[in-house]
């Protein structure tokens, strides 16, 4: 099984900032990673495929990058909607795995 | 536009079983590869199992191999998932989800609360 492992737990910033997000497989996914956003009481949200797509209607200032074991997950420049909880997910191979999430927190 | 429409909270005591359905709307059933997450109180999430896209068939995760069973009915476009032998730590909100990413579509989620 592949392990995903999401640094910081919690991310402390103020709107207007830049978040960088990380995620470290335990093997490579090669670009085969996802990353969700949930906000508390909804479903996920798919907001980045393939490491470095967006999904329809995702706005620009999210933008994903990396390949086999590393990849990262940049907002450019925090909304007030983008305080939220964020996951990586993987594709590579069965059984599909998510990270344990990385809380975007108003400082 | 997929939609996923889960059924409703359910409240079950240890041992028994649930059922939790997952209806999709706006494309064909059969043309979708379907899947189930889960997620405890305070928890990430968890994926449970699905169906594989090359063949149809159903993969579990390890950890819910005995007592999990998915199923579709095509005539109806209805997904489900059983999970049987429930304990306290299946509460849960349980999803539906579909698309090619695998997670484009999410069903509004179903609380299930284990609980003697």
């Amino acid at each position: 099984e592949i392990v995903l492992t999401q640094s910081p737990a919690t991310l402390s910033l103020s709107p207007g900032e830049r978040a960088t997000l990380s995620c470290r497989a335990s093997q490579s996914v090669s670009i085969y990673l996802a990353w969700y956003q949930q906000k508390p009481g909804q479903s996920p949200r798919l907001l980045i495929y393939d490491a470095s797509n967006r999904a329809t209607g995702i706005p620009a200032r999210f933008s994903g990058s990396g390949s086999g074991t590393d990849f990262t997950l940049t907002i450019s420049s925090l909304e007030p909607e983008d305080f939220a909880v964020y996951y990586c997910q993987q594709r590579y191979n069965w059984p599909l795995t998510f990270g344990g999430g990385t809380k975007v927190e108003i400082k | 536009q997929v939609q996923l429409v889960q059924s409703g909270a359910e409240v079950k005591k240890p041992g028994a079983s649930v059922k939790v359905s997952c209806k999709v709307s706006g494309y064909t059933l059969t043309k979708l590869s379907m899947h189930w997450v889960r997620q405890a109180p305070g928890i990430g999430l968890e994926w449970m199992g699905g169906f594989d896209p090359e063949d149809g068939e159903e993969i579990y995760a390890q950890k819910f191999q005995d007592r999990v069973t998915m199923t579709k009915d095509t005539s109806t476009d209805t997904v489900y998932m059983e999970l049987s032998s429930l304990r306290s730590e299946d509460t849960a909100v349980y999803y539906c989800a579909t698309g090619a990413q695998p997670f484009d579509y999410w069903g509004q989620g179903t609380l299930v609360t284990v609980s003697s």
